[in-house]
């Protein structure tokens, strides 16, 4: 069955650094998601992405962060400078294109601890 | 926007018990409503789905109602299993047309040998 992929599974960061969070989504899905999980709280949206450009994004989604579809199969989300409140568990997710219906199959998430 | 309101956790039941974990939302008009599980260490799963009123979703033996009179939308299993161990959450589009989720704050069960 087609899965949702990210890499790495676990990053460890010196505060101010950039980092790069790697997603796969599922190949026929045509929205791609971010959506973080600080320790104990909600799971929180980011940004969607569709058709190579961000169509909605969070409060949060500020000038620090920011996404990129390199290729016909990466998702990136990149910090460009990252705080110590970034640490956070990072899912990604993609949906199908059909009109409406909005079902997100999520990846295992990559855990960003910030130092 | 709409908004979720899950119960409280954790929830610790022997195997074999009965689980309820209410979900009630805030939205406007009738947008599809979702369960998530979430297993340790693993990511989010979509366990069931509603996309209309009086809908039920059920998978894997849990099932849940989409009730618009009273604006829920609870899990309900007969008779959970260790394996059922996870954190569980309700979820439904952030506002009308638009795709993003907004999660409640998730319930996590443990379910006793």
């Amino acid at each position: 069955e087609p899965e949702v992929t990210q890499t790495p599974s676990h990053q460890v960061t010196q505060m101010g650094q950039e980092v790069i969070l790697r997603c796969v989504p599922i190949s026929n899905h045509l929205y791609f998601y971010w959506y973080r999980q600080i320790l104990g709280q909600k799971v929180e949206f980011l940004v969607s992405f569709y058709n190579n450009e961000i169509s909605e994004k969070s409060e949060i989604f500020d000038d620090q962060f920011s996404v990129e579809r390199p290729d016909g199969s990466n998702f990136t989300l990149k910090i460009r400078s990252t705080k110590l409140e970034d640490s956070a568990m990072y899912f990604c997710a993609s949906s199908p294109g059909t009109r409406g219906y909005n079902e997100q199959f999520f990846g295992p998430g990559t855990r960003l601890t910030v130092l | 926007g709409n908004s979720v309101t899950q119960m409280e956790g954790p929830v610790t039941l022997s195997e074999e018990a009965f689980l309820t974990i209410n979900c009630t939302y805030t939205a406007t008009g009738y947008p599809s409503l979702f369960w998530y599980v979430q297993y340790p260490g693993e990511g989010l799963q979509l366990l069931l789905k509603a996309t209309k009123a009086d809908d039920k979703g059920s998978n894997k033996g849990f099932e849940a109602t989409y009730r618009k009179e009273t604006t829920s939308f609870h899990l309900e299993k007969g008779s959970v299993q260790v394996s059922d161990s996870a954190v569980y959450f309700c979820a439904l589009p952030l506002d009308t047309g638009r795709r993003a989720l907004t999660f409640g704050s998730g319930t996590r069960l443990q379910v006793q040998p």
